[in-house]
Order: C-alpha cells, then sequence, then structure tokens
C-alpha cells in the first residue's frame, strides 16, 4: 500500500539518452527530496522541494534536474546519462509542519535502480 | 570527516540475543535523531525517533548522547526479520537529514 509511487523501478540505458525518473505521492506533502544511494553507502541529497514551484540542489552536486508542477509529482530528468549516473535513487517525501517526529520523517519509494552502459 | 559515522558491522547474533550499536555525529548544533532500518535493496523505513530521555519502542531501545554526540540502538531477544541494515539519520538544518551508511544486524536461527 505505497504511498509515494516510483517509476521504473528498474532501467538500463546506453551513454547519452536522456531519462526521467517518476515520483508521485498521494499524502499530500509538501517537501519532496531526491536521495542517490550507492551499495554499503549513505543516501547523499540530491534535490529538494518544498512545494509548487521550489526546487533547490542538494548537498550531492548532481547532473540532474527536477521539477515541481504539481504537489504530488517530483520527477527528475538526466539530459545525457552516463555510466557514473549508475546508483539507485531514492524519491522520499514529509509533510511541511507539525510535530518534531512528523515534520522529518521521511517516507521513501521504492527506489529507481539506474544502470548506464 | 563525515557527518554521521555508523560502525558498518555485520553483527552477527543469534535469536534471542541482545545487539546495541551506535552511531556518532560531528555537529553539535544538530536538532533531531533518528533511526531508520533499510532492508536488503529496499527504501529505507522509519523505526523510531530518538528522544533526549531516551525512549524504548517495543523490543528497541534508543539512547541520545548530547554530550560525546552519538546516539544507540539496542534490540532485545532479537528476531530473524530484525536482519536488516539501521540508518542513523540525523537533522541539521530544516531541509538537510544526514544518513549514516548504516549498521548491517544479521540474526541467525
Amino acid at each position: 500500500e505505497a504511498d509515494i509511487y516510483q517509476t521504473p523501478r528498474y532501467l538500463v540505458i546506453g551513454t547519452g539518452k536522456k531519462i526521467t525518473l517518476e515520483c508521485s505521492q498521494t499524502m499530500g506533502h509538501d517537501k519532496m527530496y531526491w536521495y542517490q544511494q550507492d551499495p554499503g553507502m549513505e543516501l547523499h541529497l540530491i534535490h529538494y522541494s518544498y512545494g509548487v514551484n521550489s526546487t533547490e540542489k542538494g548537498d550531492l552536486s548532481s547532473e540532474s534536474t527536477v521539477s515541481r508542477i504539481r504537489t504530488e509529482h517530483f520527477p527528475l530528468t538526466l539530459e545525457s546519462a552516463r555510466p557514473s549516473h549508475t546508483s539507485q535513487y531514492l524519491c522520499a517525501s514529509s509533510p511541511l509542519t507539525g510535530t518534531n517526529s512528523g515534520a522529518n520523517v521521511l517516507t521513501f519509494g521504492a527506489g529507481s535502480r539506474l544502470t548506464v552502459l | 570527516r563525515k557527518e554521521v559515522e555508523q560502525d558498518p558491522g555485520p553483527f552477527n547474533v543469534p535469536e534471542g540475543a541482545t545487539v546495541a550499536f551506535n552511531c556518532t555525529y560531528s555537529n553539535s548544533a544538530s536538532q533531531s535523531f533518528f533511526w531508520y532500518r533499510q532492508d536488503c535493496r529496499k527504501e529505507p523505513k522509519l523505526l523510531m525517533s530518538v528522544y533526549s530521555s531516551g525512549n524504548e519502542d517495543g523490543r528497541f531501545t534508543a539512547q541520545l548522547n548530547r554530550a560525546s554526540q552519538y546516539i544507540s540502538l539496542l534490540i532485545r531477544d532479537s528476531k530473524l526479520s530484525d536482519s536488516a541494515t539501521y540508518l542513523c539519520v540525523v537533522k541539521l538544518l530544516d531541509y538537510k537529514l544526514s544518513f549514516g551508511a548504516g549498521t548491517t544486524v544479521t540474526v541467525r536461527a
């Protein structure tokens, strides 16, 4: 009963292709995030958004871009995929306000595992 | 220096055992603390928040030591289903949550 959906779950693509990873949530959360995670490593924030028309870059330099035209939708785009982009991409969301726990608790999607050949 | 550091493990324990591990954080201004659980090739899920006075959730106990800048997680009466990677998460700024690389726990029958 996932409340946040990512597609595709798995993608194998050639170098130079443009890709878009989709993320949608049905919880009405204002905050959304994209993280990148390699095996055995910590999650790194690459983009986040506080609401419609709000997008910011995270800590990890990334060649990807994001958009937030609707509250529930936060797609990530790579204009020209390279092998160095091979990774797991996790989308997450959280409410804007609330108790200390609620406002900071992230709900993650199942992830998109990208392989660039 | 990483903002959040964890012993990667693995901690291999028999069913019924108690296992405990720590996570250290570098920024004394960190505001909130959490433990997430991540199963192999799955997304992280919140296990519990960590409160200043320490807190329990069933067999899980979390502690915070601000003076030494670490949090801990203790699992009592381990179950096979507790096998997972446990991620320490620290909130510094409003948007910034820093994740540790995780501690892997394997519970064997």
